[in-house]
């Protein structure tokens, strides 16, 4: 298993929508989680990062955390064509400074 | 304020040759991190710098992968000989040393193609 699963999409949604991205993990001992963002041909981008559970809202986009489920989302409200990217959950484990990452999903934006 | 940068972009080489990857870190910033996608995985990490020591090297596939960061500044990455399943992207990050690691900022990467 996986310790990071995300589903790798196309999610396709028209301009306006709500989006909501989301992984799952399995190691219990991650207590950083971030969203990073990935246009084609570029390096990722931090978007947010969230410490153990919780909500945490910037502009557009919302990240929650439920450690119990072991279960993160990523929300983009009133999403924008030029929000269509590959976003990318990653995790990390309290005193340790290595990312684990999923593998990524594309979001695609149509006006 | 200059972003991660990395050299080359794209590299393509046979197998058994020796390529050289280099990172320049966002001035000031003491951790330096590479990272590898190959095509259809995830981003895995290969190790990590603190200023010129090596804090982590845990994600290194074999010893055909050599990095250094002379002077705690650019780092390379060489791979010597590369073989066909070293092809990928690879990506640099750093990161200020007094702010939480997690804030990583990456490069754009470099495409590295072994035939």
């Amino acid at each position: 298993q996986k310790e990071v699963e995300q589903d790798p999409g196309p999610l396709s949604v028209p301009e306006g929508a709500i989006v909501s991205l989301n992984c799952t993990y399995s190691n219990s001992a991650f207590q950083y989680f971030m969203w990073y963002r990935q246009y084609s041909r570029k390096g990722p981008e931090l978007l947010m990062y969230t410490y153990s559970s919780g909500n945490k809202e910037d502009g557009r986009f919302t990240a929650q955390v439920d450690k119990s489920s072991k279960y993160i989302s990523l929300f983009i409200r009133d999403s924008q064509p030029s929000d269509s990217a590959t976003y990318l959950c990653a995790m990390e484990r309290s005193g340790y400074s290595t990312l684990t990452f999923g593998k990524g999903t594309m979001l695609l934006v149509s006006p | 304020e200059a972003g991660v940068t990395q050299f080359p972009s794209h590299s393509v080489i046979e197998k058994g040759q020796t390529v050289t990857l280099r990172c320049d870190p966002i001035s000031g910033h003491d951790n330096l991190y590479w990272y590898r996608r190959v095509m259809g995985k995830e981003i895995k990490f290969l190790l990590h710098f603190v200023k010129e020591s090596k804090q982590d090297e845990s994600g290194m596939p074999n010893n055909r992968f050599l990095a250094e960061r002379t002077g705690g500044t650019y780092s390379t990455l060489k791979v010597q000989p590369a073989e066909l399943e070293d092809s990928g992207v690879y990506f640099c990050a750093s990161s200020h040393g007094d702010i939480a690691t997690y804030e990583q900022y990456f490069g754009p990467g470099t495409r590295l193609t072994v035939t």
